[in-house]
């Protein structure tokens, strides 16, 4: 069965640091796609950024809000996805996901969400 | 970017009914569009993808139709588990897009 765990969320100040980690199980880490989806309170739903599969070497994308903020990566040996975050300005207080790529047919969707992690900037 | 705009945002429906949910595109997507469900306090969870393809364990009373730039979410009967926020998704390019969501509430 897929399961994905994050954690690390917490209360931070404005233009602290906190990384977000992604525990994944019951499928081949390596072989998918991952990505973070936040949402704020009371809002919709916003991509954060992807991290590709191993055959495309591990490769990122960021949206626009995060980039050079954020950095996504992997540990294959602990089957984790992470989110690392700096310089967080109080609009990044959300929701944090972590999802799983799929790809069937041709065409891609978050199969799989964790539960999200709270992530709060605030002095 | 590729903006993905829902209609209605608000929708209060009965049990029983047919609602329609629709996404538009700024731009040609083909079919790569995904629909959302999302209850209050959980993760979002796969209804549709590839704008019409059923995803498993979803039940049938769920449809979706559309290419191009038009896209339709159609639950054909009400039942009380589906009051709840959908959301679409475009994954075409980046960044990857969602619409704003579609709140459905009991009337």
């Amino acid at each position: 069965e897929v399961h994905l765990v994050e954690s690390g969320g917490g209360l931070v100040p404005p233009g602290g640091s906190l990384r977000l980690s992604c525990a994944v199980s019951g499928f081949t880490f390596s072989d998918h796609y991952m990505n973070w989806v936040r949402q704020a309170p009371g809002k919709g739903l916003e991509w954060v950024g992807r991290s590709r599969n191993k055959d495309n070497s591990y490769s990122t994308e960021y949206a626009a809000s995060v980039k050079g903020r954020f950095t996504i990566s992997r540990d294959e040996s602990k089957n984790s996805l992470y989110l690392q975050m700096n310089n967080l300005k109080t609009e990044d207080t959300a929701v944090y996901y972590c999802t799983r790529g799929y790809r069937s047919g041709g065409h891609d969707m978050e199969d799989y969400w964790g539960q999200g992690s709270l992530v709060t900037v605030s002095s | 970017d590729i903006q993905l705009t829902q209609s209605p945002s608000f929708l209060s429906a009965s049990v029983g009914d047919r609602v329609t949910i629709t996404c538009r595109a700024s731009r040609g997507i083909s079919g790569s569009l995904v629909w959302y469900q999302q209850k209050p306090g959980k993760a979002p969870q796969v209804l549709i993808y590839a704008a019409s393809t059923l995803q498993s364990g979803v039940p049938s009373r769920f449809g979706g139709s559309g290419s191009g730039t038009e896209f339709t979410l159609t639950i054909s009967s009400l039942q009380p588990e589906d009051f709840a926020t959908y959301y679409c998704q475009q994954a075409t390019g980046y960044p990857i897009t969602f619409g704003q969501g579609t709140r459905l509430e009991i009337k």
